[in-house]
């Protein structure tokens, strides 16, 4: 089955910087690659995913990277504030017409931000 | 290393019956969250639970649904009646209260509870 790999564990940056949170996966056969960002208490919520047949993605302050051939995918988020400490999560499925295999989920990365 | 349980790992139940299924999260664990997964879908998020209350909800979770944590070790998801689309794959998760210096927020999740509803 799928195994998702994703470090760090935790990270601190200064307010302002830029963080990086990486992610392999060991099924070449997924295609979807989603990231969670969960804040304390709440449910996660996605807040970019990519899809194998694009290299990269982004969304104002957050893009996302994937490297087909080196199986790993990773989240980028410039200018980093406050508001975007919390917990993030990357995952990794299959998706066919009839639906995805199940996300496979990393073990999640907490993000602190400096102020 | 420690880890979170979930029993049973599977149950059959018919449709209209009450289920429960039941979490040992990792025991200096604060926060405690349900998820469910239904065949072929993502992961959706259910609820989550801190200080003997809920702290959010998903729409998912409606009157039919209920969690407990009757002791200091289990943690409960009760479906009242179930229906066939509650047929999923149920993960239990906790993690520890972030911001202290030994707590990463991790999110820890167990292996899951298959529900099939006939």
């Amino acid at each position: 089955g799928e195994n998702v790999e994703q470090h760090p564990s935790t990270l601190s940056v200064q307010e302002g910087d830029s963080a990086v949170i990486k992610c392999t996966y060991s099924d070449s056969a997924s295609n979807y690659f989603p990231w969670y960002k969960q804040e304390l208490g709440k449910g996660p919520q996605l807040i970019i995913d990519i899809r194998s047949n694009v290299g990269e993605k982004k969304d104002q302050r957050i893009a996302v990277t994937l490297n087909k051939t080196a199986k790993h995918f990773s989240l980028h988020i410039t200018e980093t504030q406050p508001e975007d400490s919390a917990v993030y999560f990357c995952a990794a499925s299959f998706e066919s017409g009839g639906g995805a295999d199940g996300l496979t989920f990393g073990k999640g990365t907490h993000l602190i931000i400096q102020p | 290393e420690p880890e979170v349980t979930q029993t049973p790992s599977h149950q059959v139940t018919q449709m209209g019956q009450e289920v429960i299924l039941r979490c040992v999260p990792i025991s200096n664990h604060l926060y405690f969250y349900w998820y469910r997964q239904i065949l072929g879908q993502k992961v959706e998020f259910l609820v989550s639970f801190y200080n003997n209350e809920i702290s959010e909800k998903s729409e998912i979770f409606d009157d039919q649904f209920s969690v407990e944590r009757p002791d200091g070790s289990n943690f409960t998801l009760k479906i009242r009646s179930t229906k066939l689309e509650d047929s999923a794959m149920y993960f239990c998760a906790s993690s520890l209260l972030a911001g202290g210096p030994m707590d990463t927020g991790e999110l820890f999740f167990g292996e899951g509870s298959r529900l099939t509803v006939l």
